[in-house]
């Protein structure tokens, strides 16, 4: 019953890196989504994913990859890591369909710094 | 101007007071939901809600869709209430709900 499952809690890149943001959910939800979350500012989405083999782009999606090849796993890739990719990613999962308001789990959340 | 607006950004209060958070959003919804942030801490669903009224222990979620507003009380307020609120609304787009964002509501409840 682990719910959404982020990893890293915590971690620093340095300029130009790339690195995987890994979350995992086991309630068969179709819909995940990745945010980031910056001081002042609500969480803006930057993908999200209705089921395996289908993503789109959110709001701020520059600079970010994501893939969805199963069910459970919806991992965020940073191409080549910016001090402005400095922020607290969430991911978050919910069931989607033709009544599309579901509850929202969250996962714990990755704090990235990027120096 | 966000598209969702909330009121106070920060709030202290005594334990047992009564507390009341506002969220006004200036978009059609299909929903709204209430979220709990404590420090350094992940992200929890407390409500949601598209019409009337919801309660779940000292919390009390109200939405008005005419009006576009939605407050969430909180009773008997105690020191673990303090963190961070959130509003959000569920824009339906095709198949998939999105969130967007009001930027918090911080909530301090001293002895």
């Amino acid at each position: 019953n682990a719910g959404v499952t982020q990893t890293p809690k915590f971690q620093v890149l340095k300029t130009g890196q790339s690195m995987t943001l890994q979350c995992a959910q086991d309630m068969n939800h179709e819909y995940m989504s990745w945010y980031r979350q910056d001081p002042g500012m609500g969480l803006r989405l930057i993908h999200y994913s209705v089921g395996a083999g289908i993503t789109d782009q959110g709001e701020v999606p520059n600079g970010y990859n994501v893939s969805r090849s199963t069910t459970e796993d919806f991992p965020l890739r940073l191409l080549s890591a910016a001090p402005s990719q400095t922020s607290v990613y969430f991911c978050a999962s919910s069931y989607s369909g033709p009544i599309f308001n579901y509850g929202y789990t969250f996962g714990s959340g990755t704090r990235l710094t990027v120096v | 101007k966000n598209e969702v607006e909330q009121s106070p950004q920060n709030l202290t209060a005594q334990e047992g007071e009564f507390i009341t958070i506002n969220c006004s959003y200036s978009v059609g919804i299909s929903a709204l939901h209430w979220l709990q942030q404590h420090p350094g801490g992940g992200i929890v669903s407390l409500f949601m809600l598209s019409s009337g009224k919801k309660k779940h222990g000292r919390l009390i979620a109200t939405i008005n869709i005419q009006e576009k507003h939605s407050s969430l009380h909180i009773t008997a307020s105690h020191p673990r209430d303090s963190a961070v609120y959130i509003c959000a609304v569920s824009l339906n787009t095709g198949t998939a709900s999105k969130l967007t964002f009001g930027t918090g509501t911080r909530l301090q409840v001293t002895l």
